[in-house]
Parts: C-alpha cells; sequence; structure tokens
C-alpha cells in the first residue's frame, strides 16, 4: 500500500513570495490533515478535510495560508504572502475515517523563507 | 497550541538499555498516541492507548496511561541505534479525531 506523497520535499523563497505544497493521501483515506512543524516543537494541526470539507481550520492563519481539497482526494497548502516565520516542515496526514484514530503522515515538505 | 509536554527533552542510553519518557497533558482525552519522527522523516504511530485503559504493550513498547494524573509514559526495552528518534505524545478528544502534540523527546541510543 503506498502512503502518503508530499511534494515539493524542499522549498527555499524569499520572504513575501508565495509557495505551495501538494499532498496525496492513502487511497481511500477520507481524512487529511496538514501540520506545521517548527524546528524543535511538535507538530501544529492547520488544517483538518473530511473528504472535501473543512472540519477544523482554527489555527490556520487564513490572511496568508489557504488550503484545499477539490474532489476529495489531493491537497494544496498555500501560503501567499510568506514570512520568515513560516520556515518550518509541513506534514500532510492521512487517516481512514474519523473514528480510526491512527493518522499515517506523508515525508513532509521543509520550506525555508529567505 | 501543545497539549502535551515530554520530559526529559532528550535523553542519551547505550544499546541494550531502557529508555523511559513521560507526556504529561491538560484537558480530558479519548484516547492518548506515541509517534516516532526519524530525522527528516514523517512521523510514524508507535501505540494508541484509551482513556480507559492503564497499560498496553507492543513488541518492546510498553505504555502505560494514568487519567487521574493526566500523564503518560512510554517505556522502550532493550533498546538498539535504530531506535534513536525523537518520540510525541498526541492526545486525542472525544468526538472527532484531532490530535495535539506534545514537545518531543529526543532519544540517542548510542552503540
Amino acid at each position: 500500500e503506498a502512503g502518503v506523497a508530499q511534494s515539493p520535499r524542499y522549498k527555499i523563497i524569499e520572504k513575501r513570495q508565495s509557495v505551495a505544497f501538494w499532498c496525496n493521501p492513502i487511497s481511500g483515506h477520507a481524512t487529511l490533515y496538514w501540520y506545521q512543524q517548527i524546528l524543535g516543537q511538535g507538530p501544529k494541526l492547520l488544517i483538518q478535510f473530511q473528504n472535501n470539507g473543512v472540519v477544523d481550520d482554527s489555527q490556520l492563519p487564513k490572511d496568508r495560508f489557504s488550503a484545499e481539497r477539490l474532489k476529495g482526494v489531493d491537497s494544496t497548502l498555500k501560503i501567499q504572502p510568506a514570512k520568515l516565520e513560516d520556515s518550518a516542515v509541513y506534514l500532510c496526514a492521512s487517516s481512514l475515517e474519523p473514528v480510526r484514530e491512527t493518522q499515517y503522515f506523508g515525508p513532509g515538505t521543509r520550506l525555508l523563507v529567505l | 497550541s501543545q497539549q502535551g509536554e515530554e520530559d526529559p527533552q532528550a535523553l542519551s542510553i547505550q544499546e541494550g538499555e531502557n529508555a523511559t519518557m513521560n507526556c504529561s497533558y491538560k484537558t480530558s482525552i479519548n484516547n492518548l498516541q506515541w509517534y516516532r519522527q526519524n530525522s527528516g522523516r514523517g512521523l510514524v504511530h508507535l501505540i494508541l492507548i484509551r482513556s480507559n485503559e492503564r497499560e498496553k504493550h507492543s513488541g518492546r513498547l510498553r505504555v502505560t496511561l494514568d487519567t487521574s494524573k493526566k500523564s503518560s509514559s512510554l517505556l522502550i526495552t532493550a533498546s538498539r541505534a535504530a531506535d534513536t528518534a525523537s518520540y510525541f505524545c498526541a492526545t486525542g478528544v472525544r468526538g472527532g479525531n484531532k490530535l495535539t502534540f506534545g514537545t518531543g523527546t529526543q532519544l540517542k541510543v548510542e552503540l
């Protein structure tokens, strides 16, 4: 079974530029999550999708971050414009259903904002 | 915000020794999970313990949960160099599977 796929693996941009990350969850997984992990900290949930609907985006900085999950499969996370403090690893995870608590994580995208 | 805090922040042991790391959390939970993260890679689920359970085993892993103290511990027995990683506890609340992660323990197992 293929795992959660993410691209790109690394991205370096200058502040005020925009960037987009892509995630393909495990086939059949209805729930998809985006996390931000700053160096030395645990992952922080940014947004949770159930199929193509948003379940929780309370910690998403909506003035600069946006995410979508069209057709309930792949998802993209965008930052526009980026700030220095957005430098982090962006992790995508998926789970089979809301009641299946185990989450499966992708390798992450490491973002450096200069 | 971080729900849990792991203790210690860093732990260095010799191969073959046991490693114990602790997690404390603040609010009522439905379950508590432990994840491992190798350097530069995603997180891997290790074990889940529900709020009505007190102890759970999986291979060389033993997890305990004390809901009265809002704490959990992860014991790795007979550690190996391949166990070198960061370990995170994550709490799940009733009614959904949103996870809130702790700050992590960095474990180094030396040969």
